[in-house]
């Protein structure tokens, strides 16, 4: 079974901080995906992923950079953090065209 | 612009009778659609996708959704609702054009069943 996971499932940070999101996926899948997911908004992609040290921005991409320096990692970064970037964050992977596998969110909260 | 609507805030239905969850989508050429489930706190769970064939798809928990090419409609269905079938379920798209394997999220559907 694929196995997705995000270090954090509870996160509080301040204002202005540099926040650091990991994901890890055991299935050695080149697309990763980073969403955030906001009520009534759904899920939103913010930047992809399709190989190491590749990157596509999705469509919230402001604020927001990414890392993949290897196949199984792919980090999201919030280069100074604001109150608007709380919510939930959920990583995905996938092989190809194939349905993606979540993992089980990070809820942010920036004080 | 790839879109998908999900009409309906909240669902309710009472355990044992069938429930719909709908979906519509708008892409551009033919659609790759998917249905995902999510429970409190966790991440999303795949149930069933179309990607070509049978209009009507199969997939997990007893879940089947029906592609509608005419009405550009992808709804979700289940003949007898569960109490453990309360959850909040996504629709996604994506068009076959696109090579970037990004899928569009409705805005989610809670399905609540009573017992």
């Amino acid at each position: 079974d694929v196995k997705v996971t995000q270090s954090s499932r509870y996160l509080v940070k301040r204002t202005g901080e540099k926040v650091f999101l990991e994901c890890v996926q055991d299935m050695d899948h080149e697309n990763m995906f980073w969403y955030r997911q906001d009520p009534g908004l759904g899920l939103r992609l913010i930047y992809f992923s399709y190989d190491v040290k590749m990157k596509e921005k999705g469509d919230i991409p402001e604020g927001y950079s990414v890392s993949r320096e290897k196949k199984e990692r792919f980090s999201l970064i919030l280069e100074s953090a604001s109150t608007n970037q709380t919510s939930m964050y959920l990583c995905a992977s996938s092989f190809r065209d194939q349905p993606q596998h979540f993992g089980d969110g990070t809820r942010l909260s920036i004080l | 612009a790839q879109s998908v609507a999900q009409p309906e805030d909240q669902v309710n239905v009472a355990e044992g009778n069938p429930l719909t969850v709908k979906c519509t989508y708008s892409v551009s050429g033919n659609p790759y659609l998917f249905w995902y489930v999510q429970y409190p706190n966790r991440g999303l769970q795949f149930l069933l996708k179309y990607i070509t064939g049978d209009n009507l798809v199969k997939g997990s928990y007893g879940f089947e959704a029906e592609f509608n090419k005419s009405q550009t409609s992808f709804h979700l269905k289940k003949p007898s609702a569960l109490v453990s079938d309360s959850a909040l379920y996504f629709c996604a798209v994506r068009s076959v054009m696109d090579s970037s394997y990004k899928l569009i999220f409705g805005s989610g559907t809670r399905l609540l069943v009573r017992p």
